[in-house]
């Protein structure tokens, strides 16, 4: 069985500064893995997802995600948040069949 | 190229009543997903459809609950004599091929039962 954790239900961080939402998971065989993202009362819209690769992914809206399987995490990051990345994130692992696992997912709250 | 429609955007159903959603998935995508998000939770898979297959439904419930992608016209997910317990938000998302693509997502339908 897969699955995913989000160890932090919510993240406070001030614009300007560095953010991150931790990701980990457990599949069999090699896992492919992506970011979403969900404002209020919408669908998810995509970020990013890895594959195979750079273990450094570029998604949108300036988000990248560190894949390091030695961990078995997928932490996604932005060097500078704004307020308007305030949302709720979702961390959400595959397998064959491409059935997607989701995260509980983690509220991001940038204060001005 | 519109992206993944749904409707209703809200439905309300009394209990006992039928509920039926629907999904028109992206233009070009043969594979269709549905998935429910219960209020501050993350999406539960439900169930995963081809063009008049279903491949994967191990998350639905076995009762009260079907899915179909008809050769024509949007996919289908069907509840029988609704609960309460089934209020949440139903979303679909479609993706042009299988492993690895992303999946994109509709705003989803908010199903309230009462």
């Amino acid at each position: 069985a897969q699955s995913v954790a989000q160890p932090e239900d919510q993240v406070n961080v001030a614009e300007g500064n560095p953010l991150t939402v931790k990701c980990t998971y457990s599949v069999s065989g090699n896992p492919y893995l992506f970011w979403y993202v969900q404002y209020p009362n919408r669908g998810l819209q995509f970020l990013l997802k890895y594959i195979t690769g750079d273990n450094l992914v570029k998604g949108s809206y300036g988000f990248e995600a560190e894949f390091n399987k030695s961990q078995t995490s997928f932490h996604l990051k932005k060097p500078s948040a704004l307020v308007s990345d305030s949302a709720l994130y979702f961390c959400a692992v595959g397998a064959a069949g491409n059935k997607l696992t989701f995260g509980g997912g983690t509220r991001v709250l940038v204060k001005p | 190229n519109a992206g993944v429609m749904q409707n209703p955007r809200h439905l309300v159903r009394r209990r006992g009543q039928e509920a039926r959603l629907r999904c028109s998935p992206m233009k070009g995508h043969s594979h269709v997903y549905w998935y429910r998000q219960l209020p501050e939770e993350g999406l539960k898979f439900m169930v995963y459809l081809q063009k008049e297959n279903i491949i994967d439904e191990s998350g639905m419930p076995k009762e009260r609950f079907s899915a179909e992608f008809p050769k024509e016209g949007p996919s289908i997910l069907r509840i029988q004599q609704v609960v309460r317990g089934d209020s949440a938000a139903y979303f679909c998302a479609s993706s042009p091929a299988a492993w690895g693509d992303e999946q994109y997502f509709g705003p989803g339908t908010r199903l309230t039962v009462t």
